[in-house]
């Protein structure tokens, strides 16, 4: 069973500043996918940003982008320029290649100071 | 409809109740998921639908829960004699094609959950 690790329950970060949540995955295949999640209060997950473990290049998405690390199995999400509406938690997740599952970590909760 | 609705939003029952949780996908996907969220934890695999066929359970805890899609559209996840630690939020997904499908294709879209609060 894969499983994923956030080792930070909370973080929090100043408005306008940048914050880098990791995440680390055990695995023993070669080809997956790695997700960050967002999930606000209303509880509706949504998906933030997602990498191919096959693509090297690390995927951005506007103020979101990844560090991907294979060997390591890390996959660590930065958040530039934080806002208020950022401010949710946010889940890493893995899913096999040959899997249609979602395994999740724990979490980490994002405040956003004003 | 434009996006996955789950009702009841929230539901409180006491041990030992029926619950039935509702989850009605988006327009046209055919595979279906769902999760449960427990208090600080991340969500946890359930079971998947394809159509409307369980194609797999394995991650329901026991048989109290069961869970249906009789039209391969709207499913309903039933817990019969509830506990206490059947308290969470149980979160339905839809996507186009099953995730093993190209990535893109392979999207999950969440619903908003159903808190359920076992007395």
């Amino acid at each position: 069973a894969q499983t994923v690790t956030q080792s930070q329950p909370e973080m929090s970060v100043q408005e306008a500043e940048t914050v880098t949540l990791s995440c680390t995955y055990d695995t023993s295949e070669s080809d997956y996918y790695l997700f960050w999640y967002k999930q606000p209060p209303s509880r509706q997950m949504i998906l933030v940003i997602r990498q191919e473990a096959y693509k090297q290049q690390n995927a951005t998405e506007n103020r979101f982008s990844v560090n991907f690390q294979k060997a390591a199995k890390s996959f660590s999400l930065k958040i530039s320029d934080s806002q208020l509406g950022d401010a949710a938690m946010y889940f890493c997740a893995y899913r096999s290649a040959n899997d249609y599952k979602l395994s999740f970590g724990a979490g980490t909760t994002v405040t956003v100071r004003a | 409809g434009a996006g996955v609705s789950q009702t009841p939003s929230n539901k409180v029952t006491e041990k030992g109740k029926y619950v039935e949780l509702r989850c009605d996908p988006i327009s046209g996907h055919t595979a279906l998921y769902w999760y449960r969220q427990s208090l600080g934890q991340g969500p946890e695999f359930l079971i998947y639908f394809q159509g409307t066929g369980a194609a797999d359970d394995s991650g329901l805890p026991n048989d109290r829960f069961f869970a249906v899609r009789p039209e391969g559209s709207v499913s309903t996840l039933k817990i019969q004699r509830t506990e206490r630690g059947d308290s969470a939020v149980y979160l339905c997904a839809s996507s186009l094609k099953p995730g093993l499908a190209d990535s893109n294709t392979g999207e999950l879209f969440f619903g908003e959950g159903s808190r359920l609060t076992v007395l």
